[in-house]
């Protein structure tokens, strides 16, 4: 079993619609919770980064963590097709150490 | 900002020969430096970890004596393939960590290509 399971996807959803991504990990050591967005071909970018348990908003997208149940969402609001990417959660134990990375999650908004 | 570059970007050798990727941090000193693989439509996988001055640490199951690793100054890191061969194509992704911070920025990535 992984540490960090994600959906691969696709997932396909209109314009304007919200886009609601999960993981879930199995250890309980990870402290730390990142989501990354990954264009084809493109190294990965930070969108959100959160520690321990707790919501977290930055204009559209919001990531929440619940550690009780090794839980961790990202919702994008208004998704636009330039959303379409592959969206990776990430964790960590500590800060500063390495990242272990769930599998990704492809999306694809439709306009 | 946080801007790390990689070069080259994409880079297609001969089997046998050994390939060179720089990764730089633009506008930030990097203490910590990482270094990943990833094949298609597949996550990241850690290949190892170099902090400035010393040396690598290798993930379980990584050659170091293939995944030559040199993290000479705050700014610079470089991954060397050596002796390449087909199952080495992949894309391989660098990121930097600011010291004292948390987050790693990453690069664009080198598609390397074997043949």
């Amino acid at each position: 079993q992984k540490e960090v399971e994600q959906d691969p996807g696709p997932l396909s959803v209109p314009e304007g619609a919200i886009v609601s991504l999960n993981c879930t990990y199995s250890n309980s050591a990870f402290q730390y919770f990142m989501w990354y967005r990954q264009y084809s071909r493109k190294g990965p970018e930070l969108l959100m980064y959160t520690y321990s348990s707790g919501n977290k908003e930055d204009g559209r997208f919001t990531a929440q963590v619940d550690k009780s149940s090794k839980y961790i969402s990202l919702f994008i609001r208004d998704s636009q097709p330039s959303d379409s990417a592959t969206y990776l959660c990430a964790m960590s134990r500590a800060a500063g150490n390495k990242l272990t990375f769930g599998g990704g999650t492809r999306v694809l908004v439709k306009p | 900002g946080a801007v790390v570059s990689q070069h080259p970007s994409r880079v297609i050798c001969k089997s046998g020969t050994s390939v060179k990727i720089e990764c730089r941090s633009l506008d930030f000193q990097a203490t910590t430096m990482f270094w990943y693989r990833q094949f298609p439509k597949q996550s990241l996988m850690l290949m190892a970890t170099s902090n400035e001055g010393s040396k690598a640490t290798y993930e379980q199951g990584v050659e170091k004596d293939k995944f030559l690793i040199n993290h000479a100054s705050l700014t610079l890191s470089t991954l060397t393939v050596t002796s390449a061969h087909p199952e080495d194509s992949s894309f391989y992704i660098c990121s930097a960590q600011r010291g004292g911070e948390d987050t790693q920025y990453f690069g664009p990535g080198t598609r390397l290509t074997v043949l």
